[in-house]
């Protein structure tokens, strides 16, 4: 079974800083990998995934088949970006997501 | 566009009735819906998989007589809690993945808050 971890419950930075938040996964396969983003009351809505290779809010995401990472990225951090944010993995074949346990991201002024 | 709604928003009942929610995708069809439940500060669970006309697909350790589902249409799948008790209280969340459309894309409702007393 797949499985998708983000060793980081709650990640903090200041304003203008770089912001990694981590994601790992484990799957036999070659899997789809995406960033779903929570911000403060509203619902979930995607961010990015990785086959479109594409820079979302100044957010980037690298898929390391090598290391099994998929690490979120933005190099200055605003403070619109405090929300937090799931990593989900979607096996080859299905349609279903696996989620991570989410980083909560806190960007302070 | 891809606007999914829920109803209700949050539903208080007693223990031993049961609960209805209703999952919308309000402009555009959806031939697959997802059911989540969220734990306080935890992630979301997948519970089960609804395809317009057939039978869900649950995933383990959720019982299908519980939590009943129904995808009667390519705009509506209902999650129906049976026999509802304290423990089933939680955050249930759905999705929609829109017809035609490939890749793990999912759009979000809002979620319910079940609270059983």
């Amino acid at each position: 079974a797949q499985r998708v971890t983000q060793p980081e419950k709650l990640l903090s930075v200041f304003k203008g800083a770089p912001v990694e938040l981590k994601c790992n996964y484990s799957y036999s396969g070659s899997p789809e990998l995406f960033w779903y983003v929570q911000y403060s009351r509203q619902r979930l809505q995607l961010l990015l995934r990785h086959i479109s290779r594409e820079s979302i809010k100044g957010f980037t995401a690298d898929l390391n088949k090598g290391e099994t990472s998929f690490h979120l990225k933005k190099p200055f951090a605003q403070e619109e970006d405090s929300a937090m944010y799931y990593c989900a993995l979607k096996p080859s074949g299905y349609s279903t997501l696996t989620f991570g346990k989410g980083t909560m991201l806190l960007v302070s002024p | 566009g891809a606007v999914v709604s829920q109803h209700p928003s949050r539903v208080i009942c007693k223990s031993g009735t049961s609960v209805k929610i209703e999952c919308r995708s309000l402009d555009f069809q959806a031939t697959t819906m997802f059911w989540y439940r969220q734990f306080p500060k935890q992630s979301l669970m997948l519970m089960a998989t609804s395809n317009e006309g057939s039978k869900a697909t649950y995933e383990q350790g959720v019982e299908k007589d519980k939590f009943l589902i129904n995808h009667a249409s390519l705009t509506l799948s209902t999650l129906t809690v049976t026999s509802a008790h304290p423990e089933d209280s939680s955050f249930y969340i759905c999705s929609a993945k829109r017809a035609g459309q490939g890749g793990g894309t999912q759009y979000f409702g809002p979620g319910t808050r079940l609270l059983v007393l």
